[in-house]
């Protein structure tokens, strides 16, 4: 069964500062997707950046930016010159097409990114 | 604006009572989903619906149920079949169910607790 690890409950980073969030998955699937979503305190989820699967080169989306690691089922998301607003709940989601039009998103259990000014 | 409106924003339930818990979209999306959120969990699928008159079970459907009448709109009701229903609950919508990578928007959400 498809599974998403976030090893990480709860980081800290100071503004301006880089910091980089965890996130494994385990599948036996080859075609996939992957995503960060980010949950802020008005708790309305916002996707953040996907990668397919098939593609190496790592997605990046302004300020942040994904290390893929396929082969190590590793899908970090990095987050570069952090502001105050970045400060939310990140998750990670697993999604595959297990047939026909039907598909799934798999969610870990976040982390909570605290931003210090 | 375009969007997802769920309401209530905060809902109280009672022993034995069945409550519905409201999701609007005017982005005229097809596919439509209701997820549940604890506290240290992940988001957890509950039922979805990729058209109007259909929908399926999700991973944690029991002591829920739904109904897609209408494009824009897809309820869940808790019943009193739920034994544990005090969580966070997101609706969320994409354009087409059968492709993976596609954006899912989210509603606001809804606090269900049991009085």
């Amino acid at each position: 069964a498809q599974t998403v690890t976030q090893s990480q409950p709860e980081m800290s980073v100071q503004e301006a500062e880089t910091v980089t969030l965890s996130c494994t998955y385990d599948t036996s699937e080859s075609d996939y997707y992957l995503f960060w979503y980010k949950q802020p305190p008005s708790r309305q989820m916002i996707l953040v950046i996907r990668q397919e699967a098939y593609k190496q080169q790592n997605a990046t989306e302004n300020r942040f930016s994904v290390n893929f690691q396929k082969a190590a089922k590793s899908f970090s998301l990095k987050i570069s010159d952090s502001q105050l607003g970045d400060a939310a709940m990140y998750f990670c989601a697993y999604g595959w097409d297990y047939g026909g039009a039907t598909n799934k998103l798999i969610f870990g259990t976040g982390t909570l990114l605290a931003v210090q000014p | 604006d375009g969007g997802i409106t769920q309401s209530p924003k905060y809902l109280f339930r009672k022993e034995g009572q069945n409550v519905t818990l409201s999701c609007e979209q005017n982005l005229n999306h097809d596919a439509m989903y209701w997820y549940r959120q604890d506290p240290g969990q992940g988001l957890r699928l509950i039922y979805y619906s990729q058209i109007v008159n259909d929908f399926q079970k999700g991973d944690i459907a029991e002591g829920y149920s739904v109904s897609r009448e209408k494009k824009e709109s897809f309820p869940l009701t808790v019943t009193s079949a739920q034994k544990n229903p005090t969580a966070f609950y997101l609706c969320a919508s994409k354009a087409r169910q059968g492709v993976v990578n596609e954006k899912l928007f989210f509603g606001s959400g809804t606090q269900l607790s049991v009085l």
